[in-house]
């Protein structure tokens, strides 16, 4: 039970560039987030999918897509990178929707740099 | 906008001390309450979650919750140099959503 996995762990793009960040669970999870974290802002919510075939904008969507491909994957698209998307991109997934204990559990992460 | 509120740090405290940690929030429809720890360069990790009023408690980790003053807070008894890392208040949207918002976490330093 691998949990949730990401890849590419590291990736450095020139600005113009795309590319697509993979998230994968195995954990039979309906709900599956995306979130960029900076130093001293937090965790912000980018897309997220509440259930298979269905994806929402989170508090930062500007720049980015996203794929909710089947239920265990969910990708990240960034068309045109820019400087202001370096950061560090987390991939979670939790329990079916409707519970107060719903746990949201992340990847390792993928580390972006924009030149 | 809904928000959610940590001191930055860095908390510092000595091995063996008890650590507390705190966090409000705007969002009064807010029913559940997550704290995570993110070590440096890793990706958060659930510690506990609360929803009911009052104190929960697991192992060294007591999570407190006060509705009405909208505080969430976590204490951890002797505080050990592998609890420093930085601590995460997460609250879960009221209504349907299973969305979370974070708060910017406080950094904490335990000293051997």
């Amino acid at each position: 039970n691998a949990g949730v996995t990401q890849t590419p762990k590291f990736q450095v793009l020139k600005t113009g560039q795309s590319m697509t960040l993979q998230c994968a669970q195995d954990m039979n999870h309906n709900s599956m987030y995306w979130y960029r974290q900076d130093p001293g802002m937090g965790l912000r919510l980018i897309y997220y999918s509440a259930s298979e075939g269905t994806t929402d904008k989170g508090e930062v969507p500007n720049g980015y897509n996203v794929s909710r491909l089947n239920k265990r994957e969910f990708s990240l698209r960034l068309e045109s990178a820019a400087p202001s998307q370096t950061s560090v991109y987390f991939c979670a997934s939790s329990e079916p929707s409707g519970s107060r204990t719903d746990t949201q559990y992340f990847g390792p992460g993928t580390r972006l740099t924009v030149l | 906008q809904k928000e959610v509120e940590q001191n930055s740090g860095p908390l510092s405290v000595p091995e063996g001390a008890i650590a507390s940690l705190n966090c409000t929030y705007s969002d009064r429809g807010s029913q559940s309450f997550f704290w995570y720890r993110q070590y440096s360069g890793k990706s958060p990790e659930l510690i506990m979650f609360i929803y009911s009023n009052g104190d929960k408690e697991d192992g060294r980790f007591t999570a407190q919750l006060n509705k009405a003053s909208q505080y969430v807070s976590l204490l951890i008894r002797d505080s050990q140099p592998s609890d420093s890392a930085t601590y995460l208040c997460a609250v879960k949207e009221g209504g349907a959503t299973n969305k979370l918002i974070f708060g910017t976490g406080t950094l904490l330093a335990v000293q051997p």
